[in-house]
């Protein structure tokens, strides 16, 4: 069974650039999340997808940062402008069951260095 | 304020010893699981727990979940530096949402 599948591995901006990052789950997980995991910390929730829908985007911040999940499969986030502090690694993750008995299926992440 | 605190945030010990990691909330969570990650890749699922007082033994790792279900711990017995890497606890809260702690690096040194 493929896993998550997520590009670009690395991306090297300037800030006020902008930049989008691509995930394609594991075939027939609804739910897909999008973890923002910066250096030496745990990741943090931005957005959670169930099929096409938004669940939570609480913590996206949204005059800069966008996602969308067109036909419940592939998703992008995608920020416009890029600042310093974006510089972090960009985490998809998807699961098919229940998260409370289930478990997320993380992909290898996207890191973006933004300068 | 981070939702779920764990602690140590760094250890490094040699081979052989005995460790433990902490995660610990004021909140109250359905389950909470563990997932280690390595560097370049994204977290792996050790374990679920979801009753409060459970504990689940995986090889020479131990979790436990507190009676409460606001804390958890990790205990390894007889580190391998194969168990380096950095430890996360997570919270379900609800049936989708899972809430990330600070994550534990650990070092094992031969």
């Amino acid at each position: 069974e493929a896993g998550v599948a997520q590009s670009p591995r690395y991306k090297i901006i300037e800030k006020r650039q902008s930049v989008a990052f691509w995930c394609n789950p594991i075939s027939g997980h609804a739910t897909l999340y999008w973890y923002q995991q910066i250096l030496g910390q745990g990741p943090k929730l931005l957005i959670q997808f169930q099929n096409n829908g938004v669940v939570d985007d609480s913590q996206l911040p949204k005059d800069r940062f966008s996602a969308e999940r067109l036909k419940g499969v592939d998703s992008t986030l995608k920020i416009q402008p890029a600042k310093l502090e974006d510089s972090a690694v960009y985490l998809c993750a998807s699961t098919q069951v229940r998260l409370n008995t289930g478990e997320l299926f993380f992909g290898e992440g996207s890191r973006l260095t933004v300068l | 304020t981070q939702l779920l605190e764990q602690s140590p945030q760094f250890l490094s010990i040699q081979e052989g010893e005995n460790l433990t990691v902490y995660c610990n909330s004021s909140s109250v969570f359905s389950s909470l699981q563990w997932y280690r990650q390595e560097p370049g890749e994204g977290p792996v699922l050790l374990v679920t727990v979801v009753t409060g007082g459970e504990v689940k033994k995986l090889k020479r790792l131990t979790f436990q979940f507190g009676d409460a279900r606001k804390d958890s711990s990790l205990h390894i017995t007889a580190a391998q530096p194969g168990d380096t890497g950095l430890y996360l606890c997570a919270g379900a809260q609800g049936a989708q949402k899972l809430v990330f702690g600070q994550g534990t690096r650990l070092t094992i040194n031969p």
